[in-house]
C-alpha cells in the first residue's frame, strides 16, 4: 500500500486566497483525521471523519476552514481566505477498526501564508 | 485542552546510552500511544498500550502506564543515532476514536 497521501507537499500562497489541501487515506481505512502542527501549539486536531461522516469538527478553528470527505478515498481541508497565522504543516492520518487505535500519517502538507 | 504534555522538551545523549521521556495527560483514557516524528515527516506509530496495561515492550522500546497518575513513559534503550526525532504521546482522552497529541521531545543521539 502506498500510504497516506498528501498534496501539495509545499504551498506558498497570498492572505485572502484560497487554500485547498487533499488528502487519500490508506484502502480500507474508515477513520480520518486532519491535524495541525505548528511550534507555538504542537500537534492540533482539526477534525475528525468516521465512515466519511464528520463527526467532530470542535477543533477546526474558524468559519474559514472547512473539510470535506466525498468518498472513502478522498478528503479536502479548504481554507478561505487564508491569513498568515494559518502558516503551519497539515497533516491527514487515516485508521482503521483492525488497527485498535493507531493511525498512519501522511508526510503533511507545508502551507505558508504571506 | 486534552493535550498531554512530554517532559523533557528535549533531551540529548550519547549513543548507546538509554533515552527516557515521560508524557502527563489530563483525562481518562482508553489507550495511550507513543509515535516518532523525523525531520519534516509525518508521524509514525511506535506502540500502544491499553488502560489496563501496566508495561509494554517492543525491540528496544519499553513503555509504562501509571493510570492513577495520568502518566506514562517511554523507554529507548541502547539509543542509536538512527533514533533521533521527535517522540510523541497521544491519548484518546476516554473517546476511543480521536487523538490528541502531546507537545512532544526533542531527542537527541550523538554518534
Amino acid at each position: 500500500d502506498a500510504g497516506v497521501i498528501q498534496s501539495p507537499r509545499h504551498e506558498v500562497t497570498e492572505m485572502g486566497q484560497e487554500v485547498t489541501l487533499r488528502c487519500k487515506p490508506i484502502s480500507g481505512h474508515n477513520s480520518l483525521f486532519w491535524y495541525r502542527q505548528t511550534m507555538m501549539r504542537g500537534l492540533e486536531l482539526l477534525i475528525y471523519f468516521n465512515n466519511n461522516v464528520p463527526i467532530d469538527d470542535s477543533g477546526m478553528p474558524e468559519d474559514r476552514f472547512s473539510a470535506k470527505m466525498p468518498n472513502a478515498s478522498f478528503s479536502t481541508l479548504k481554507i478561505q481566505p487564508s491569513e498568515p497565522r494559518d502558516s503551519a504543516v497539515y497533516f491527514c492520518a487515516s485508521g482503521g477498526q483492525g488497527a485498535a487505535g493507531e493511525l498512519f500519517f501522511g508526510e503533511g502538507s507545508r502551507l505558508t501564508v504571506l | 485542552s486534552q493535550q498531554g504534555e512530554e517532559d523533557p522538551q528535549a533531551l540529548s545523549i550519547q549513543e548507546g546510552e538509554n533515552a527516557t521521556m515521560n508524557c502527563s495527560y489530563k483525562t481518562s483514557i482508553n489507550n495511550l500511544q507513543w509515535y516518532r516524528q523525523n525531520s519534516g515527516r509525518g508521524l509514525v506509530h511506535l506502540i500502544l498500550i491499553r488502560s489496563n496495561e501496566r508495561e509494554k515492550h517492543s525491540g528496544r522500546l519499553r513503555v509504562t502506564l501509571d493510570t492513577s497518575k495520568k502518566s506514562s513513559s517511554l523507554l529507548i534503550t541502547a539509543s542509536r543515532a538512527a533514533d533521533t526525532a521527535s517522540y510523541f504521546c497521544a491519548t484518546d482522552a476516554g473517546t476511543g476514536n480521536q487523538f490528541y497529541f502531546g507537545t512532544g521531545t526533542s531527542l537527541t543521539v550523538i554518534p
